[in-house]
């Protein structure tokens, strides 16, 4: 079974200084990693994807994330924040040969001008 | 690009009501999946399908079923609506193809249903 845990349920950021989310995942195999945005009244956007190849994984919008098995953390960043940027931001694993998904809880992420 | 669409954006029922949420895709995927959203939960899987009349249960199924007739739609119905099932619906689909490799699932707007 596999399953993530998003370590804070909110972050709030000024606009153009970093943002970092984080994840970390339980899986009996190796997993697939996942970041999928959602932006208000709007479905879920894949941001990014890590399937065993590179282990920094670059996304759209600036977005990239680092696969560290030893620390079984996937988390999110961005080197500068912009106001678009706010919405819910969901981690989310699988297992290989498994198309069902495991999403965590969700972080709202706030942009302060 | 994948276009997921969803026959409603907001829908208010009442209890014991039946209730059917529809879902289109139109990039010829396998797979199609409904979850439903709540606050401070994620998303959680109710039911998903692989082909055409195959479905299997998901992580919350109880309350509901699905139908999926044809390859570009999937249903879900709500037998008899509870206001427990109060909550945002998510529909999404994926190719099938490349399982072995993290597979994107592509989602539609969302259907927010509330049951009175």
């Amino acid at each position: 079974a596999q399953s993530v845990t998003q370590l804070d349920s909110h972050v709030s950021v000024s606009e153009g200084t970093p943002v970092l989310l984080r994840c970390n995942y339980s899986s009996s195999y190796s997993p697939s990693l996942f970041w999928y945005v959602q932006h208000p009244n709007k479905g879920l956007q894949l941001l990014l994807k890590y399937t065993s190849a590179a282990t920094l994984v670059k996304g759209i919008n600036g977005f990239e994330a680092e696969f560290k098995k030893s620390e079984t953390s996937f988390h999110l960043t961005k080197p500068s924040a912009h106001m678009s940027d706010a919405a819910e931001y969901f981690c989310v694993v699988s297992a290989v040969n498994d198309y069902k998904l495991s999403f965590g809880a969700g972080t709202t992420v706030t942009v302060r001008a | 690009d994948v276009k997921v669409t969803q026959s409603s954006r907001y829908l208010v029922k009442r209890t014991g009501e039946k209730v059917f949420l529809e879902c289109v895709q139109d990039m010829d995927h396998e797979n199609m999946f409904w979850y439903r959203q709540d606050p401070g939960l994620g998303l959680r899987l109710i039911y998903f399908s692989y082909d055409v009349k195959m479905k299997e249960k998901g992580d919350i199924p109880e309350g509901y079923s699905v139908s999926r007739e044809k390859k570009e739609r999937f249903s879900l119905i709500l037998e008899s609506a509870s206001t427990n099932q109060t909550s945002m619906y998510l529909c999404a689909s994926s190719s099938g193809a490349e399982t072995g490799r993290g597979e994107t699932q592509y989602f539609g707007p969302g259907t927010r249903l509330l049951v009175l």
